[in-house]
């Protein structure tokens, strides 16, 4: 089964900066790769999906990329700014599993 | 469209006690799901649902019990509550054609369980 690893638990940035959050995983290059949004006491929200052909998925100020030699995914967000404080999860199928999620990276965004 | 909801958003049990988290959802999505969430940790999938009469267990079935009787409700049942199933409780669900790719899913707001 997949194991994910995002790279810190908590990451501080200065607003207007881009944020980069970091998803590996140790088996098998998946299909297909979702990230989701998670404020405190709340369920997440699914941001974006990139698929193994594709290099890279933008919408809005985000942006995606997907490395299958690298077994690596980057979440960028630019000119980040306090409303985007929360924390972010890389999720992906693990044999009969279809999301198999990653603990997460908590961002604060300092004003 | 209320989306997907969750009753109750708190509960205590006692050890041994069993209760039903309730999870509906009025987007006529196929796909349905449980997870739980422990303080620092990712989301586990417990059971999900392809469809009405269909269910599969997920990484951490122990414990619980599901029915997916209608293509609404998702009920998710603890039988003999355990201090190790506090947690938070998240239902989730999404629209499938394909197994190929899984779309994105729609999450409640949780259940809060504490079992003291």
């Amino acid at each position: 089964s997949q194991k994910i690893e995002q790279n810190s638990e908590a990451l501080n940035i200065q607003e207007g900066k881009t944020a980069t959050l970091t998803c590996n995983y140790t088996n098998y290059s998946p299909a297909y790769l979702q990230w989701y949004r998670q404020d405190p006491g709340r369920g997440p929200v699914f941001l974006l999906l990139i698929r193994e052909n594709e290099k890279e998925k933008r919408k809005e100020r985000l942006k995606v990329t997907f490395d299958t030699t690298l077994k690596q995914s980057l979440f960028h967000i630019t000119a980040s700014q306090p409303a985007d404080s929360a924390t972010y999860l890389c999720a992906l199928p693990s044999g009969n599993t279809p999301l198999v999620f990653g603990k997460g990276t908590r961002l604060s965004v300092i004003a | 469209n209320a989306g997907v909801t969750q009753t109750p958003k708190f509960r205590i049990l006692k050890i041994g006690q069993s209760m039903t988290l309730q999870c509906t959802q009025d987007m006529n999505h196929n796909y349905m799901y449980w997870y739980r969430q422990d303080p620092g940790m990712g989301l586990k999938l417990i059971y999900y649902s392809v469809g009405a009469g269909i269910t599969d267990k997920g990484e951490v079935p122990n414990g619980y019990n599901v029915s997916r009787s209608t293509t609404e409700d998702f009920p998710l049942r603890l039988e003999l509550a355990a201090p190790s199933q506090t947690s938070v409780y998240f239902c989730a669900s999404s629209y499938e054609l394909a197994e190929e790719t899984f779309n994105e899913q729609f999450f409640g707001p949780g259940t809060r369980l504490t079992v003291l």
